[in-house]
């Protein structure tokens, strides 16, 4: 199974900071990655899908870019409603595996 | 608009069966691959599951392999987890997702809708 490995863990950012979160799949992945983001006792939303495309509805301070095995979710803005926790997932090969999560939180 | 409602959480022994539902809406259902995702408490997200439009293919996380069977039944826009031989390991917010394919992106996979999730506890 590809592992995923996100980093930092967690952070603690203020308002109107630029973010950058990272996803480092265990091999390469092409652009077989996406982003989500779980508010707590909600369900994860989809922020990017393959790599750097932004899903409909999802404001455009998020971004992603990346490829093979290197990844990054960048959040140009920091805004109150975007402290959450970030999930970075591999669609490459079954199974389809998700990071542990980076969890943003206010400074 | 696109929803999807899970339901039949429920406390389970270990070693019990439970079987859980998704009733989709609001977009064609037979149209897409569909794919469970569990969270443990306070944990992060598991994939567990998913099938192809028509049934005909099914893919399992190791962990669940022999034990869980997912399954669909698109004339009742319905998909199905049955659980079988439950352990504690197993508790976990049970998630339904639709997965779309993204042909314009080298063939790219997400989950672009949930459901609300339904709470699966293992426990005597």
């Amino acid at each position: 199974d590809i592992q995923m490995a996100q980093s930092p863990a967690s952070l603690s950012a203020s308002v109107g900071d630029r973010v950058t979160l990272t996803c480092r799949p265990s091999q390469t992945i092409d652009i077989y990655l996406n982003w989500y983001q779980q508010k707590p006792g909600k369900a994860p939303k989809l922020l990017i899908y393959a790599a750097s495309n932004l899903q409909s509805g999802v404001p455009s301070r998020f971004g992603g870019s990346g490829s093979g095995a290197e990844f990054t979710l960048t959040i140009s803005s920091l805004k109150p409603e975007d402290f959450a926790t970030y999930y970075c997932q591999q669609t490459f090969t079954t199974p389809w595996t998700f990071g542990q999560g980076t969890r943003v939180e206010i400074k | 608009e696109v929803q999807l409602v899970e339901s039949g959480g429920a406390l389970v022994q270990p070693g019990g069966s439970l079987r859980l539902s998704c009733l989709a809406s609001g977009f064609t259902f037979g149209g897409y691959w569909m794919t469970w995702v569990r969270q443990a408490p306070g944990k992060g997200l598991e994939w567990v599951a998913n099938i192809k439009e028509d049934g005909s293919e099914k893919y399992y996380v190791d962990s669940v392999k022999g034990r869980f069977t997912i399954s669909r039944d698109n004339a009742k826009n319905s998909l199905f987890l049955q659980m079988d031989s439950l352990r504690g390991e197993d508790t976990a917010v049970y998630y339904c997702t639709r997965s779309f394919f993204c042909a314009r992106c080298n063939g790219n996979w997400a989950d672009d809708y949930w459901g609300q999730g339904t709470l699966v506890t293992v426990s005597s």
